[in-house]
């Protein structure tokens, strides 16, 4: 069975700093998804980055970006130039487009504070 | 709708109360996922379906959980029996094919159960 390991409960970083928040995974599949969801008090979830495993490009977006080392199975996000609105709990998911349900596995979680 | 939309946002429950919880997908979206975020914790899965299809049930974590889907859009989540260890926030999320790689994910429903 496939798990997510965020060994980081809590992490701290001054605005307009850089962060990296890790995530460890384990999975016997060479196809997958991997994701970092951002979950503010509102408790919705809202998708920050995303990473197809047959792709060695890390990905992008604005001031996000992943470090995805598909041997080692780690997939960390940075952060740079944080934000007051970056302050959320962070969670790396997985999926596989194997399993026929497609669902998530979720890691635990970082609570992320970021100070003024 | 524009989002995924459940209700109520809120519930308070005694303990051996029945309780049910909405899901209102994004219009189109075939797939819907059910999951349970325990304080503290990363959601789990509870259950997953295909139009009003349930494929996968293996997450729910008794017999007093109960998820329905009669016309492939609405959802409603069902607890009989409440427990206080069935506290949780409860996601609910859709996507518009079982194998596009994202979901949308609602705010879910906070139970509490006392």
């Amino acid at each position: 069975a496939q798990t997510v390991t965020q060994s980081q409960p809590e992490m701290s970083v001054q605005e307009a700093e850089t962060v990296t928040l890790s995530c460890t995974y384990d999975t016997s599949e060479s196809d997958y998804y991997l994701f970092w969801y951002k979950q503010p008090p509102s408790r919705q979830m809202i998708l920050v980055i995303r990473q197809e495993a047959y792709k060695q490009q890390n990905a992008t977006e604005n001031r996000f970006s992943v470090n995805f080392q598909k041997a080692a199975k780690s997939f960390s996000l940075k952060i740079s130039d944080s934000q007051l609105g970056d302050a959320a709990m962070y969670f790396c998911a997985y999926r596989s487009p194997l399993s026929g349900t497609y669902k998530y596995i979720f890691g635990t979680g970082t609570r992320l504070k970021v100070l003024a | 709708g524009a989002g995924v939309s459940q209700s109520p946002r809120y519930k308070v429950a005694k303990r051996g109360q029945d309780v049910a919880l909405r899901c209102d997908p994004i219009s189109g979206h075939v797939s819907l996922f059910w999951y349970q975020q325990a304080l503290g914790q990363g959601p789990e899965f509870l259950t997953y379906f295909q139009n009003e299809a349930q494929l996968d049930k293996s997450g729910l974590p008794s017999d007093r959980f109960f998820a329905e889907r009669p016309e492939g859009s609405v959802s409603t989540l069902k607890i009989q029996r409440t427990q206080q260890e069935d506290s949780a926030v409860y996601l609910c999320a859709s996507s518009f094919a079982g194998d596009t790689p994202e979901a949308f994910f609602g705010q879910g429903t906070r139970l509490t159960v006392v």
